[in-house]
């Protein structure tokens, strides 16, 4: 399996309250993303990664930031979490820039936010 | 911009039946196309892809083929398992820091 790992698993956190996620990888990929999945949405872009300090964002970004201070970890915080940002979070890493390179995905956190 | 559309889940089918998952596509630019799977409580994983018009993808006996004349990539499998009970996602790729653009996802059961 790559080496890609996700914390926590599941959070159940209250409304207005910060939240940090967090994806470690081994593989030393360059190219680190959040994703988060709803039903009826599929998976959307939250924020990117395309190495140490460098970010951009995606196409549901509100509400949420990151910060990437080594290659190896890529973390999503939600800064006053709403229940609208009850979800499934995935990061996924890529060794390349180039659009036939597929993702390796970590398995989830499931975040609740009451 | 860039969208997946796939066919409404779920779909459910008796071991051994003919698999077919529709997905359709736009794209800004010439595409990279996937199917990524995912089973119950996991993230996903890449399945099969195709890089350019007439490929044809391949893993696992799943089969897609890129159709730029149609903007499809339709997924198929000859003969489902209970085993490939799982989520289906189609996806692109135009390039540009790899962000990917998924589909809704369509759910596959196969009963015995």
């Amino acid at each position: 399996d790559a080496g890609i790992t996700q914390s926590p698993r599941h959070k159940v956190t209250e409304t207005g309250t910060p939240v940090t996620l967090r994806c470690h990888q081994t593989e030393n990929h360059r190219y680190m993303y959040w994703y988060r999945q709803d039903p009826g949405h599929g998976l959307r872009l939250i924020h990117y990664s395309y190495g140490v300090k460098d970010t951009d964002k995606g196409e549901v970004s509100d509400g949420y930031s990151v910060s990437r201070s080594k290659t190896e970890d890529f973390l999503l915080t939600l800064e006053s979490a709403t229940s609208s940002q009850t979800s499934v979070y995935f990061c996924a890493i890529s060794e390349s820039s180039q659009r036939d390179y597929g993702y390796t995905f970590g398995s989830g956190t499931r975040l609740t936010v009451v | 911009g860039n969208s997946v559309t796939q066919m409404e889940g779920p779909v459910t089918l008796s071991e051994e039946a003919f698999l077919t998952i529709n997905c359709t596509y736009t794209a800004t630019g010439y595409p990279s196309l996937f199917w990524y799977v995912q089973y119950p409580g996991e993230g996903l994983q890449l399945l099969l892809k195709a890089t350019k018009a007439d490929d044809k993808g391949s893993n696992k006996g799943f089969e897609a083929t890129y159709r730029k004349e149609t903007t499809s990539f339709h997924l198929e499998k000859g003969s489902v398992q209970v085993s490939d009970s799982a989520v289906y996602f189609c996806a692109l790729s135009v390039g540009g820091y790899q962000k990917v653009t998924f589909g809704t996802g369509t759910k596959l059961q196969v009963i015995p």
